[in-house]
């Protein structure tokens, strides 16, 4: 079985501009949760999508948006970077049901502002 | 807003001694969960734990639960290179159900030297 898959892996931009990542989940899960990683404040939670609807949202402005489609897959995107957007963006997807409740994670996307 | 409070952030071994991770938090948890980051991957659960007082054993791993599960413990007998990653505390941001939305601590950087 497939795991979580981000894209891009890498990627570099200049403040003012915008971003978009993908997530891919793994196949049969259909929430998809979104988390920002940085030496400072560790990982934070940004938004979870369920069934194509925000069903979660963290402490972020409103430059951080996403969405969820048809098929699971999701984007975020941040508009008008500023330096302190650069962190290690991760997607995780879970399995609606499962007592456990582990989420599992792809293995990032490296934005990097300049 | 539940905080946890990881110690130590950072740890620094010889191969063969043993450590132990502490995760605290002023509220009870509903459930408990570790995971393990190493470099260029996203976090894998490791374990969850739900009882108070539960204790579970992974190989040369320990958790523990508090039995007020307010707090959680990891030990690691005869740490080995490959322990080296960094080590995640996480709780459920939301109430009940399985969601996507974790609260983190702020990890414990592990370097187990040869």
């Amino acid at each position: 079985k497939a795991g979580v898959t981000q894209t891009p892996r890498y990627l570099i931009k200049t403040r003012g501009q915008q971003v978009t990542l993908s997530c891919s989940p793994i196949s049969g899960h259909r929430s998809v949760s979104w988390y920002q990683q940085t030496p400072g404040q560790g990982l934070q939670f940004l938004f979870e999508y369920f069934s194509e609807t925000q069903r979660n949202k963290g402490n972020f402005p409103g430059r951080f948006s996403g969405r969820q489609f048809s098929n699971s897959r999701s984007e975020m995107n941040v508009s008008t970077l500023e330096l302190g957007d650069s962190a290690l963006y991760l997607c995780a997807s879970n399995q609606e049901g499962a007592w456990t409740g582990e989420l599992f994670f792809g293995e990032g996307s490296r934005l990097t502002v300049l | 807003t539940q905080l946890l409070e990881q110690s130590p952030q950072f740890l620094s071994i010889q191969e063969g001694e043993n450590l132990t991770v502490y995760c605290n938090s002023s509220s009870v948890f509903s459930s408990l969960q570790w995971y393990r980051q190493e470099p260029g991957e996203g976090p894998v659960l490791l374990v969850t734990v739900v009882t108070g007082g539960e204790v579970k054993k992974l190989k040369r791993l320990t958790f523990q639960f508090g039995d007020a599960r307010k707090d959680s413990s990891l030990h690691i007998t005869a740490a080995q290179p490959g322990d080296t990653g960094l080590y995640l505390c996480a709780s459920p941001g939301g109430f009940g159900g399985n969601t996507g939305k974790l609260i983190f601590g702020q990890g414990t950087t592990l370097q187990v030297k040869p």
